[in-house]
């Protein structure tokens, strides 16, 4: 199973939006609406952002979102703030009880 | 709030095995698929294993098959997995993490596995 694909970087002044695209194929992404974005700060454990494609945990500021269309995803994060900087990882559901991660984007607020 | 701890980690021989624990608290163990994921250092994500509530199915990435096995205590809220034939690619922070949803929601701290002659 290969890893989605991910830009390796983004960036933003505070107060901008930010899209981080997830692409996968028609076995991962595309065929199942079980698409996880995961942010990470060094050193720290990842922390589920998004779930489901679109639903946020309790506890997730509503300027994070997430869409699909066909087998790529995405993460926008709107009114970027400093403590947004990390990386995050996509992550998707590809069938046969396997689960496949993206390759990461480090977003860095300018 | 959920809490999981790991530990076991450590520096192990190539072809030699460890055990890693994950202690639970703060929600009902025993209701949730549980998971392993790994990350070698300065690399991405990779889901390892997952196991079923009572236990009863067990999942493994193609690399670990037959060599790792995942296992769960709900009576001591406590997940494991034994590590055999251990490899360089297989050094890593290991992370449990708690199943919900296609996702992960809950994890710990992570413990390093590191594989080295």
């Amino acid at each position: 199973q290969s890893a989605l694909t991910q830009p390796p970087s983004a960036s933003g002044s505070p107060g901008q939006s930010v899209t981080i695209s997830c692409t996968g194929t028609s076995s991962d992404v595309g065929g199942y609406n079980y698409v996880s974005w995961y942010q990470q700060h060094p050193g720290k454990a990842p922390k589920l952002m998004i779930y489901e494609v679109t639903k946020r945990p309790s506890g997730v500021p509503d300027r994070f979102s997430g869409s699909k269309s066909g087998s790529t995803a995405s993460l926008t994060v709107s009114g970027l703030q400093a403590e947004d900087e990390a990386d995050y990882y996509c992550s998707s559901y590809a069938g046969s009880n396997n689960y496949v991660f993206g390759t990461g984007t480090k977003v860095t607020v300018l | 709030e959920v809490q999981l701890v790991e530990s076991g980690g450590g520096l192990v021989q190539p072809g030699g095995s460890l055990r890693l624990s994950c202690a639970a608290s703060g929600f009902t163990f025993s209701s949730y698929w549980m998971n392993w994921v790994r990350q070698a250092p300065g690399k991405g994500l990779e889901w390892v294993a997952n196991i079923k509530q009572d236990g009863s199915e067990k999942y493994y990435v193609d690399s670990v098959k037959g060599r790792f096995t995942i296992s769960r205590d709900n009576a001591k809220n406590s997940l494991y997995l034994q590590m055999n034939s251990l490899r360089a690619e297989d050094t890593a922070v290991y992370y449990c993490a708690r199943g919900y949803s296609g996702a992960w929601y809950g994890w710990g701290q992570g413990t390093l596995v590191t594989v080295s002659s």
